[in-house]
């Protein structure tokens, strides 16, 4: 089985500081992880992926995420937040041989002005 | 390049009636498709899943269906709505099979069943 914690589900920060949303995953396999973003009303928007490679996937909006094996984490940051990414964020994973993503219950980013 | 269309965006419907909410994508072909249920704003729940015209996975037992009758269009359907089908429904598709691409994502349909 596969699985995805995002042990946060609210994280508030304020505009131009540094913004962290945690995610830990469980897979019987390598991971594929994923990052994406909703906008209220909206489809998820793919952000960023790791497969294989560096453990620090940069991707789109100035987000980065690093893949940290040993602590099973794949954390989403970036060095200083704006009030338009404020939005809801979703971890998921996938490994080999598995047909789908599993996502995590999703954390929502406030950035205050 | 490629877009997804999923409509209706809305619907309304009393329990027991039917459903259908219908997905196509353009400007790709053989795409693995998948039906996601999304409750309360939160969480995604993978319902269906389809790798070709005809081959339908489903992930969790319940009151829907999926069809997929030609390469680009992924239909879901319920016989007779309940009031736990009410949701915010989610069509993806994906160029690589097994979790190893990203989902592109459809702009959701809002289902509430009363």
């Amino acid at each position: 089985a596969q699985s995805v914690a995002q042990p946060e589900d609210q994280v508030n920060v304020a505009e131009g500081n540094p913004l962290t949303v945690k995610c830990t995953y469980s897979v019987s396999g390598n991971p594929y992880l994923f990052w994406y973003v909703q906008y209220p009303n909206r489809g998820l928007q793919f952000l960023l992926k790791y497969i294989t490679g560096d453990n620090l996937v940069k991707g789109s909006y100035g987000f980065e995420a690093e893949f940290n094996k040993s602590q099973t984490s794949f954390h989403l940051k970036k060095p200083s937040a704006l009030v338009s990414d404020s939005a809801l964020y979703f971890c998921a994973v996938s490994t080999t041989g598995r047909r789908a993503l599993t996502f995590g219950s999703g954390t929502r980013l406030q950035v205050q002005p | 390049s490629q877009t997804i269309h999923q409509w209706p965006a809305t619907l309304v419907q009393p329990v027991g009636s039917p459903l259908s909410l219908e997905c196509t994508v353009e400007g790709t072909s053989n795409p693995n498709l998948y039906w996601y249920r999304q409750a309360a704003g939160r969480g995604l729940q993978l319902l269906f899943y389809s790798v070709g015209i005809g081959q339908i996975s489903s992930e969790v037992p319940q009151n829907l269906s999926a069809s997929r009758p030609q390469d680009r269009q992924f239909i879901l359907s319920s016989k007779k709505l309940l009031l736990s089908d009410s949701g915010f429904y989610l069509c993806a598709w994906s160029v690589l099979a097994g979790g190893l691409g990203e989902l592109f994502f459809g702009e959701g349909s809002r289902l509430t069943v009363l």
